[in-house]
Parts: C-alpha cells; structure tokens; sequence
C-alpha cells in the first residue's frame, strides 16, 4: 500500500514568488491535512481537508491557501512568499470520518521549502 | 487553550539504556486523543500510537511502552533498552475535535540519541 507522497521533495523559490505543493493520500484516505514545521515555531497545524471541504484552519495568514480534489488529492499554495516561509511542509492523511473517531494519521516525507 | 509540553528538548542515552520522555499536555475538552509520533532524520512523521481519554491503561509493544494518567495531565513514553535505531525527534501531539485529524497540536519535540 502506497504511502502519502509530497512533491516536490525540495523547492527554492525567491521572496515574492508563489509556490504550490502537492500531496497524494493513500488510497482511501479522505482527510489531509497540512502542517509547517520550522525550528522555531515547531509543527503547526495549517489546515485540514475532508471530502473536497476545509473542515479546519490554523492561525495562518490569508497568503496560505489549500484545496482538495475529488480524488482526495491535495494542494497547498503560498502566495507572495516571505523568507520566514521557509520551512518544511508536511501532509498528513488520515481515514477520519465525519464526527468519528479519530484516527491516525499518516505522513508523507514533507516538501523543504527554502526562500531566497 | 490547548497545549503540548515537552519539557526534554534533547536526551543522550547509551546504547541498551532505558529512556522516558515526558508529555504534559493541557486541554477543556472532556473527549480528546493523545499521540506519540518518531520524526527520523528522513522528515516524515511516523505514527507509534493513538489513546483516546477514556482509556487510562498502560500499553507494552515490545521496546516501547506508555503511561497515560489523566490526574497529572501526563503521556509519557519509555523506550527499554534503547538502540541506536531508535535515535530521533519524538513528538507528543493532541487532537481534542472528534472526527478531525486535523487542529493536531504538537509539543517541541524531544531530540533523542542512542550511542553505541
């Protein structure tokens, strides 16, 4: 069973620029959800996606954006980046069901972004 | 508020030693799920297990063992005779929305390394 994939795995981009990452869940996962980790601020929690929805938002400004497709795939764009942008970016995909239990969730290998 | 504390930034052990990291965590919610992710040096996070509120035992999978008392707020992880192998970032995280893998929170992480 494959895992959760990220691409692309490295990414340089230049302050001002705008970047899109992707996550493919395992097969039959309709939760992801997106987490910046930094060494400063640690992980933190961007935003969650079930069944084409944002069901949940972290406290990021409006410049981080996501959306899911109806193969549960998922992307995350950041627009106008800012050097403290860099950072790794990890998806996770779970099998969360709407208002059951939760369940665990399943990483990709997360894409390191690095801006100039 | 909801928080994650992990008060060991970073443990050295030598190989075959025992090792606990320490797990505080704060929330209101009467439901909620503590979890223990390994974050090896390769980036993704890796699930090592999920215990809801309501389920105060102890759990053993070989080298691995925890200790959830909700009197003390605490989830707290031992490794029994550690291994190189084992040499990682361990996160503690905290899901207090039913049915949302989502709003994960984390603590800092504790940097473990095993010596041979």
């Amino acid at each position: 069973k494959a895992g959760v994939t990220q691409t692309p795995r490295y990414l340089i981009k230049t302050r001002g620029q705008q970047v899109t990452l992707s996550c493919s869940p395992i097969s039959g996962h309709r939760s992801v959800s997106w987490y910046q980790q930094t060494p400063g601020q640690g992980l933190q929690f961007l935003f969650e996606y079930f069944s084409e929805t944002q069901r949940n938002k972290g406290n990021f400004p409006g410049r981080f954006s996501g959306r899911q497709f109806s193969n549960s795939r998922s992307e995350m764009n950041v627009s106008t980046l800012e050097l403290g942008d860099s950072a790794l970016y990890l998806c996770a995909s779970s099998l969360a069901q709407q208002g059951g239990m939760n369940t665990e969730a399943f990483f990709g290998q997360g894409t390191r972004l690095t801006v100039v | 508020a909801q928080k994650v504390t992990q008060a060991q930034t970073e443990i050295s052990v030598v190989e075959k030693e025992d090792v606990t990291l320490d797990c505080v965590y704060e929330t209101r919610d009467t439901t909620y799920y503590l979890f223990w992710y390994k974050q090896p040096p390769s980036g993704e996070l890796v699930f090592l297990i999920r215990r809801n509120s309501f389920d105060e035992q102890n759990e053993i999978s070989g080298r691995y063992s925890w200790n959830f008392q909700k009197s003390t707020s605490s989830f707290n992880f031992t490794i029994t005779a550690s291994q190189v192998v084992d040499s990682a970032v361990y996160f503690c995280a905290l899901s207090g929305k039913r049915g949302s893998q989502g709003n994960l929170i984390f603590g800092k992480g504790t940097k473990l390394s095993v010596k041979p």
